[in-house]
């Protein structure tokens, strides 16, 4: 089965600095690979998606990139904020969101002031 | 716009007793529906997820079971919970995106 690795584990960043947080997966058949937010308490929330048919995707100050011949994708997130302080997770998928999503074990991301 | 519901926010239970969980979701139809499960500064792990009514495929074995009584209904229980039920417990649904409810925090003691 597919298998999702996610790194780093944890990441410190200065208000206004950039984060990227970097995923690799095992199955080829993979075409759909979301990342998630969590904060404290709360459950995740889609934040950006990219499918296999694209390189790249941006939403304001996120952006995702994908290769899929390495078979890893990466978010980067700019000039982040405090409220950008909580747990990434990146998820892989083979059938475009309608199957079952496989997850990396998360990041979480601290933004200081 | 669709909404997934999912109650009681937070439980505490005795060991021994029995568990049910709720999850609803609005705004549309024949959803894949799911439950994951979060430890303490852990990732997530599929317990559950379910393709249709009464159809439920388990990930993993538990001491928890599911079940589908209506489309847009999905249900979390347990017998007899144990101290290692104790956890962050997540509903959700999937079209082309997979989308998630706000959690039950269930401690166990």
């Amino acid at each position: 089965g597919e298998n999702v690795e996610q790194h780093p584990s944890t990441l410190s960043v200065q208000e206004g600095d950039s984060a990227v947080i970097k995923c690799t997966y095992s199955d080829s058949a993979s075409n759909y690979f979301p990342w998630y937010k969590q904060e404290l308490g709360k459950g995740p929330q889609l934040i950006i998606d990219i499918r296999s048919n694209v390189g790249e995707k941006k939403d304001q100050r996120i952006a995702v990139t994908l290769n899929k011949t390495a078979k890893h994708f990466s978010l980067h997130i700019t000039e982040t904020q405090p409220e950008d302080s909580a747990v990434y997770f990146c998820a892989a998928s083979p059938n475009s969101g309608y199957s079952t999503l496989t997850f990396g074990k998360g990041t979480m991301l601290l933004v200081s002031p | 716009s669709q909404t997934i519901h999912q109650w009681p926010a937070t439980l505490v239970q005795p060991v021994g007793s029995p568990l049910s969980l709720e999850c609803t979701v609005e705004g549309t139809s024949n959803p894949n529906l799911y439950w994951y499960r979060q430890a303490a500064g852990r990732g997530l792990q599929l317990l559950f997820y379910s393709v249709g009514i009464g159809q439920i495929s388990s990930e993993v074995p538990q001491n928890l079971s599911a079940s589908r009584p209506q489309d847009r209904q999905f249900i979390l229980s347990s017998k007899k919970l144990l101290l290692s039920d104790s956890g962050f417990y997540l509903c959700a649904w999937s079209g082309k995106r997979n989308f998630f409810g706000p959690g039950t925090r269930l401690t166990v003691l």
